[in-house]
């Protein structure tokens, strides 16, 4: 069964450094999330990604953050400077279509997650 | 501004008995409602959702959820609790717009009682 798959699964860096979460979304999904969820507290929403664009990104995306395809396969979030509150679970998800989408296929299938440590 | 709450935090139950885990959310128009499960250091795995059409929808697992639109719920219902099933639930609204945003409540954590 197809899945989505993200490395690492713990990163563990110091404040100010830059940090690249990697994705691999399921093959023949076209539209690619990312979420975070701090210890304790909910899963929120980071960006939704479609056709090599940002289609949706919350307060918490700042300029800090960035995501990228860089090729037909990986889907990457960067953090360029990681701040103390960006230690964070960091759930990678993909999907056929976008949730709105009324009668089509948009489950968002998550991969299991990259916990990032910010010391 | 949508919003998903989930009143319980933690809830135990016994094996075999059944369950309800409740879900409000707030949102202006009918919105797509999902529950999804997460298993320790696993990834969010979807149990079920709605969409429109019949408010009372079946998912994997022997679970099924009710969408009522007087109270703003969503609860997911088992009837028979197997220890397997211990495991944190949260629910989820999307909003009908083509970026796939998910907004999740705070999760419930299940707990199964031998």
């Amino acid at each position: 069964e197809p899945e989505v798959t993200q490395t690492p699964s713990h990163q563990v860096t110091q404040m100010g450094q830059e940090v690249i979460l990697r994705c691999v979304p399921i093959s023949n999904h076209l539209y690619f999330y990312w979420y975070r969820q701090i210890l304790g507290q909910k899963v929120e929403f980071l960006v939704s990604f479609y056709n090599n664009e940002i289609s949706e990104k919350s307060e918490i995306f700042d300029d800090q953050f960035s995501v990228e395809r860089p090729d037909g396969s990986n889907f990457t979030l960067k953090i360029r400077s990681t701040k103390l509150e960006d230690s964070a679970m960091y759930f990678c998800a993909s999907s056929v279509a976008a949730s709105g989408s009324y009668g089509g296929n948009n489950e968002q299938f998550f991969g299991p997650g990259t916990r990032l440590t910010v010391l | 501004a949508q919003s998903v709450t989930q009143p319980d935090i933690h809830i135990t139950v016994s094996e075999g008995a059944s369950l309800e885990l409740r879900c409000n959310y707030s949102y202006g128009a009918t919105p797509y409602l999902f529950w999804y499960v997460q298993s320790p250091g696993q990834g969010l795995q979807l149990l079920l959702k709605y969409f429109s059409g019949d408010t009372l929808v079946q998912g994997i697992k022997g679970f099924e959820a009710e969408f009522k639109r007087s109270q703003s719920s969503f609860n997911l219902r088992k009837p028979s609790v197997h220890w397997s099933d211990a495991a944190e639930y949260f629910c989820a609204v999307g909003a009908p717009s083509n970026t796939g945003k998910l907004i999740f409540g705070q999760g419930t954590t299940l707990q199964v009682k031998p």
